[in-house]
């Protein structure tokens, strides 16, 4: 079955420590992003890809990095550096930029 | 920073009634617009886009935009409990080649 999958489920995170959020899709979209959501709130873009080994920051991008070695993996680094980590986290990806989005099931991101 | 405004509801309506969902955009140039469905927990689901003026059906679901008024809203026909939702519209941005999310609507059906 075509589709995004996104592991894990559920993430704890300590206190200074960096946690890799996995995002693989075999729809062979070009594009694929990385949203957060927070309760009662929309989503918001921290970064997105249009093609491998490029990628651009979104709105909320400070704190996080991203990879794009692969087409179909872009797996998402939340940093020490992000003080505030606890969300609902989605990775999508599209045909072509800014096109119909297709997301995975989400990863639950807490702070321990 | 683009603007997708929609009413966080609840939006509650009984079993069988129509449920009007409706946002508001900022960008003009916006040519493309999209309605998700999202239960609690789970991630969006793409139920509609429509990309020109007037209506389109689905089912029922009925998407409608008026460019003019900046305005596209979302029909939910013979509505029911599994209706129960939140609705999220969303707007392609121009500028920046990307799609802004309003806040969404909470829809509640009640049997």
């Amino acid at each position: 079955d075509g589709g995004i999958t996104q592991s894990p489920k559920y993430l704890f995170r300590k206190e200074g420590q960096n946690v890799t959020l996995s995002c693989e899709q075999n729809l062979n979209h070009d594009a694929m992003y990385w949203y957060r959501q927070d309760p009662g709130q929309g989503l918001r873009l921290i970064y997105y890809s249009q093609i491998v080994n490029d990628f651009q920051k979104g709105d909320i991008a400070e704190g996080y990095s991203v990879s794009r070695e692969k087409k179909e993996s872009f797996p998402l680094t939340v940093t020490s550096a992000q003080k505030n980590p606890t969300a609902f986290y989605l990775c999508a990806s599209s045909p072509g930029l800014a096109e119909k989005l297709f997301f995975g099931s989400g990863t639950q991101l807490s702070v321990l | 920073q683009k603007e997708v405004e929609q009413n966080s509801g609840p939006l509650s309506v009984p079993e069988g009634a129509i449920a009007s969902l409706n946002c508001t955009y900022s960008d003009r140039g916006s040519q493309s617009f999209f309605w998700y469905r999202q239960y609690s927990g789970k991630s969006p689901e793409l139920i509609m886009s429509i990309y020109s003026n007037g209506d389109k059906e689905d089912g029922r679901f009925t998407a409608q935009l008026n460019k003019a008024s900046q305005y596209v809203s979302l029909l939910i026909r013979d509505s029911q409990p599994s209706d129960s939702a939140t609705y999220l519209c969303a707007v392609k941005d121009t500028g920046f080649q990307k799609l802004v999310f309003g806040t969404g609507t909470r829809l509640l059906v009640s049997p």
